[in-house]
């Protein structure tokens, strides 16, 4: 069964560095999102994307953070200057044009000392 | 603004006791409702899913739950529950304003004594 995939599982960063979070989506899905869910809190939006653009992104998507779809496989979220609060779990999804089902993959563990 | 309330956070129950997770959420447009489970350690599974059609819908692991509309509820049940049902438990609304995004709950952790 098709699935999901992030790369790292664990990021351990130093604050005020640039990290890179990869995401490779379901093959045939064309809506992107990232969540993240600090350690015993809610999921939260980060944002979602289609047709190379940003459909909708939450408040916590500062300009710190930024998207691509570099290639036609993965999907990347990149945070420029990282933050001790944005330590948490990471989580990558897709879905298929039009339905509203979302496919969440393993995540990515940041931590930002 | 778009919300999803979860009650009882935290909740202890013995083995083959019932089970009921509230949920209500706060949207006025078309919503598609989910539940998902997330293990100690693990990533978000889907238990359910409601688009449309029959408000009770079942899940998987013996999970149900239904939509009443009228009062913006989505609650999940599950009739006889096991000790390895301990999990934290996140219902969700997918909205689409133009945008898509799924909003979650502050998620439910039920804890059941074997």
């Amino acid at each position: 069964e098709p699935e999901v995939t992030q790369t790292p599982s664990h990021q351990v960063t130093q604050m005020g560095q640039e990290v890179i979070l990869r995401c490779v989506p379901i093959s045939n899905h064309l809506y992107f999102y990232w969540y993240r869910q600090i350690l015993g809190q809610k999921v939260e939006f980060l944002v979602s994307f289609y047709n190379n653009e940003i459909s909708e992104k939450s408040e916590i998507f500062d300009d710190q953070f930024s998207v691509e779809r570099p290639d036609g496989s993965n999907f990347t979220l990149k945070i420029r200057s990282t933050k001790l609060e944005d330590s948490a779990m990471y989580f990558c999804a897709s879905s298929e044009p039009f339905r509203p089902e979302q496919f969440f993959g393993p995540g990515t563990r940041l931590t930002v000392l | 603004a778009q919300s999803v309330s979860q009650h009882n956070h935290h909740v202890i129950l013995s083995e083959a006791a019932s089970l009921e997770l509230g949920c209500n959420y706060s949207y006025g447009g078309t919503v598609n409702l989910f539940w998902y489970v997330q293990y100690p350690g693990q990533h978000l599974q889907l238990l359910l899913k409601y688009f449309s059609g029959d408000p009770l819908v079942k899940g998987i692991k013996g999970f149900e739950a239904e939509f009443i509309k009228s009062k913006f509820s989505f609650n999940l049940r599950k009739p006889s529950v096991q000790w390895s049902d301990t999990a934290e438990y996140f219902c969700a609304v997918y909205i689409n304003t133009g945008g898509f995004k799924t909003i979650f709950g502050a998620g439910t952790r039920p804890f059941v004594k074997a």
